[in-house]
């Protein structure tokens, strides 16, 4: 039982690349999220989903796509990196929406 | 809009002296609150949460939060600080209840001096 994997752990990306941060549990959560954490912000919500086939925006959406085929996994994209963009990126799970939500161990990404 | 703040960035308490952190919080509907503790280059952990019921609710580490309606707060409360309890602390709305869709304050970072 691995819990929330985020893979990669670090990742630098020149501007305008595109890439994917990987999310997978192995609870059988229904419920991902996707947060970025910024200094003297705390973290904030970029997408969610609900199950699989379900995905919606939050608070920070512009930027990213998200899409759910399986209830594993829960991928981040960017696709066309900016260095606004720099930041790190926190994966959540939980298995209804009054269970508690596991974290990741998070993405530290830096676009130059 | 909804929101959460936690107006002290920084706080410095000594090696068994009490400790509360401050938040306060803005939301039309019934909040579900968090309290959730990061340790440096890790994820969240949750030590506590309210939805409903009893106000003063107990958590992990020794933690206490008093969820106070009237002054639409939830402090986080510890009798006795530990070394290990320096981390970056926060608080946490669930906007459309429970933990699908968190809105987080900007964290307090906590120093304990031995």
């Amino acid at each position: 039982n691995a819990g929330v994997t985020q893979t990669p752990k670090f990742q630098v990306l020149k501007t305008g690349q595109s890439m994917t941060l990987q999310c997978a549990q192995d609870m059988n959560h229904e419920y991902m999220s996707w947060y970025r954490q910024d200094p003297g912000m705390g973290l904030r919500l970029i997408h969610y989903s609900v199950g699989a086939g379900i995905t919606d925006q939050g608070e920070v959406p512009n930027g990213y796509n998200v899409s759910r085929s399986t209830t594993e996994d829960f991928p981040l994209r960017l696709l066309s990196a900016a260095p606004s963009q720099t930041s790190v990126y926190f994966c959540a799970s939980s298995y209804d929406r009054d269970d508690e939500a596991f974290f990741g161990q998070g993405t530290r990404l830096t676009v130059v | 809009a909804q929101s959460v703040t936690q107006p002290d960035i920084h706080i410095t308490v000594s090696e068994g002296a009490s400790l509360e952190l401050r938040c306060n919080y803005s939301y039309g509907a019934t909040p579900y609150l968090f309290w959730y503790v990061q340790s440096p280059g890790q994820g969240l952990q949750l030590l506590l949460k309210y939805f409903s019921g009893d106000t003063l609710v107990q958590g992990i580490k020794g933690f206490e939060a008093e969820f106070k309606r009237s002054q639409s707060s939830f402090n986080l409360r510890k009798p006795s600080v530990h070394w290990s309890d320096a981390a970056e602390y926060f608080c946490a709305v669930g906007l459309s209840g429970g933990y699908n869709k968190l809105i987080f304050g900007a964290g307090t970072r906590l120093a304990v001096h031995p």
